[in-house]
């Protein structure tokens, strides 16, 4: 089955610096990847997503880009903000079966004034 | 547009009881997944349905755990008989293509 490996698993940066979060995935039939905020307490959230067919794809402050050769997917955030500190979840859709989501481990990204 | 609502929001129980939850998808959304996220831990598939047939069980503990969504709204997990290690946080989402919305989740504890 699919696996996901994501790194770093805490993320420490100064408000106004940019965050990068990096997956790999093993499965190279994967066809999609969304990445997910969650907030303490709180629901996922999905912030962004991508599909196997994109290199890369950008929302305002958020990116999200695509190495299919390598198998590796990375979330960019600019400019962090206070706010966006939560943990984020990448994750991968497998080919097999239902096609379900496989997530990595989650990063903690803490936003410093 | 509502989003996916999930009930009771918390439970207590201790080892050895039952336990159930509901989920109410997004109108319309025929896909309908049960996750368990452990704290610390992404979440974990344990069953899929499209509309009310089972498109992937097989991380979901069959001894004690089953899943039903039997008009293809609406679904139910139980696990029963309950364990400590079953202490977690039940989410529920729904699609209509490849992005999931998740629900608020319920958190188990099992003491």
């Amino acid at each position: 089955g699919e696996n996901v490996e994501q790194h770093p698993s805490t993320l420490s940066v100064q408000e106004g610096d940019s965050a990068v979060i990096k997956c790999t995935y093993s499965d190279s039939a994967s066809n999609y990847f969304p990445w997910y905020k969650q907030e303490l307490g709180k629901r996922p959230q999905l912030i962004i997503d991508i599909r196997s067919n994109v290199g890369e794809k950008k929302d305002q402050r958020i990116a999200v880009t695509l190495n299919k050769t390598a198998k590796h997917f990375s979330l960019h955030i600019t400019e962090t903000q206070p706010e966006d500190s939560a943990v984020y979840f990448c994750a991968a859709r497998g080919t097999g079966g239902g096609n379900k989501l496989t997530f990595g481990t989650g990063t903690q990204l803490k936003v410093e004034l | 547009e509502a989003g996916v609502a999930q009930s009771p929001r918390y439970k207590i129980i201790e080892k050895r009881q039952s336990v159930a939850f509901w989920c109410n998808p997004i109108s319309g959304h025929a896909t309908l997944y049960w996750y368990q996220q452990i704290l610390g831990q992404g979440p974990k598939l344990l069953i899929q349905f499209q509309n009310n047939g089972v498109v992937d069980d097989s991380q979901l503990p069959k001894d004690r755990f089953s899943a039903e969504r039997l008009k293809g709204v609406d679904s139910t997990l139980k696990i029963q008989p309950a364990k400590l290690e079953d202490s977690a946080v039940y989410l529920c989402a729904s699609s209509l293509d490849r992005a999931q919305y998740f629900g608020p989740g319920t958190r188990l504890t099992v003491l």
